[in-house]
């Protein structure tokens, strides 16, 4: 069964700092993976699509990695703003096309 | 690009009463959506598969006449809370994969309803 994680669960930062967000997960035969934005009270919002055979994505301050083998992907979030302040989820395609989603990380942006 | 709207975005019922929340492909046809929902403090977990047509795939764990789910036709499915109680309080999702994406490669998110039952 697939299970994701991610880790720091929550992370306070000041503005313009580069950082890195980190997800795992234990079954190396995906589709895909996505990176998703959910802020407060609102909708999720898809940020970033990495193909099984790609290893990287890149939109603006933006950076998805992808290392199947590892069972990990990374989010790089370069010159932080308050804006970026968020909760990151993460969530894989196990070719079911449905996704099993980790339990996201709690982004502060402090200005 | 392709969208996928859910109705409604935020909703308040009282306890005993039914919701009812749509998700809609809007410039695309799709056989199969999917149904989340996100609990406190964790992250979003499958609920069921809806499929155009025929009766939802339920997750283990999860009551298919307490949530029902309705797709009927390639453009709408709808979760209906039945008989809500505070514990159904949460974030539902929805998304849909098009039809005529062969390669499977793409699904579409809704933006969520938060339902609050109080």
């Amino acid at each position: 069964k697939q299970e994701v994680t991610q880790i720091p669960a929550a992370l306070s930062v000041p503005e313009g700092e580069n950082l890195v967000l980190n997800c795992s997960f234990t079954d190396s035969a995906i589709y895909n993976l996505q990176w998703f934005r959910q802020d407060p009270g609102k909708g999720l919002t898809s940020l970033l699509l990495i193909q099984s055979s790609q290893r990287e994505q890149t939109s603006g301050r933006l950076n998805a990695s992808l290392d199947k083998s590892s069972g990990r992907s990374t989010l790089y979030i370069a010159a932080s703003q308050p804006g970026d302040s968020a909760t990151y989820l993460c969530a894989v395609d196990n070719y079911g096309q449905n996704f099993v989603f980790g339990p996201g990380t709690r982004l502060s942006v402090l200005p | 690009g392709a969208v996928v709207s859910q109705h409604p975005s935020r909703v308040i019922c009282k306890s005993g009463t039914s919701v009812k929340i749509e998700c809609r492909s809007l410039d695309f046809q799709a056989t199969t959506m999917f149904w989340y929902r996100q609990f406190p403090k964790k992250s979003l977990m499958l609920m069921a598969t809806s499929n155009e047509g025929s009766k939802a795939t339920y997750e283990q764990g999860v009551e298919k006449d307490k949530f029902l789910i309705n797709h009927a036709s390639l453009t709408l499915s709808t979760l209906t809370v039945t008989s809500a109680h505070p514990e159904d309080s949460s974030f539902y999702i929805c998304s849909a994969i098009p039809i005529m994406d062969r390669s499977g490669n793409t699904i579409y998110f809704g933006e969520g309803s938060w339902l609050t039952v109080v």
